[in-house]
């Protein structure tokens, strides 16, 4: 089936640094989700990418979907305490609308 | 709305002891989902159903069996617990109009210890 590769699996930035991570893909994908976590939380619907080249923003957020639609990355402006939890980009995989997620990116945020 | 609802929170079993997680959800959802979290494996789908009456196997089934009796609700049975099965358990659900596009929403999760 379809693999997800997610890089990195953990990242420390001070409060004002930026943040990105990176989801790749073995095969062309028809569109791509990204949902973040809180530590102790649920995993919450971020965006959705379609299009080949698609950038997207969300205030300090910068979502982009591949020009081969292989790969997509997130990436945070100047990043503040709240944005500490596990960052996923999940796929959509054969009927029943299933995802398959990537193993995630966890940022932590210090002061 | 109260969205995804899940029970219990925590739970801690013995090998051998059974239990059922119940999910259940308000937003007249056609799709449910099972998943287990594991640290560092990100979430695996367990079962899914797409409909009430119906489910299916997703990724990881085995030592799991789910049913889905009525629309709003779909609950995960584990006949005899093993330790590997100590995770975090989340459902999900999606409203699912047209395949492949559907945003999924997850319950607070539950906590299963077995020891």
């Amino acid at each position: 089936g379809q693999q997800v590769m997610q890089i990195p699996q953990y990242q420390h930035v001070q409060e004002g640094e930026d943040f990105t991570t990176y989801c790749n893909s073995s095969t062309t994908l028809s569109n791509i989700q990204w949902y973040k976590q809180r530590p102790g939380g649920h995993p919450v619907f971020l965006i959705q990418l379609v299009k080949s080249g698609e950038v997207k923003k969300q205030k300090r957020l910068t979502f982009q979907f591949g020009e081969a639609k292989k790969n997509s990355s997130l990436h945070i402006t100047a990043t503040q305490t709240t944005d500490v939890g596990t960052y996923f980009c999940a796929l959509f995989t054969g009927g029943g609308n299933k995802l398959t997620f990537g193993t995630g990116t966890q940022l932590k945020v210090e002061l | 709305n109260a969205g995804v609802t899940q029970t219990p929170k925590f739970r801690v079993l013995k090998t051998g002891q059974s239990m059922t997680l119940l999910c259940a959800q308000d937003m007249n959802h056609e799709y449910m989902y099972w998943y287990r979290q594991d640290p560092g494996m990100g979430l695996r789908l367990i079962h899914y159903s797409v409909g009430e009456g119906t489910t299916a196997k997703g990724e990881v089934p085995d030592g799991y069996n789910v049913s889905r009796l009525k629309k709003q609700n779909f609950l995960l049975g584990l006949e005899s617990a093993a330790p590997s099965q100590t995770s975090v358990y989340f459902c999900a659900s999606s409203y699912s109009m047209l395949a492949g596009t559907d945003t999924q929403y997850f319950g607070p999760g539950t906590r299963l210890t077995v020891l």
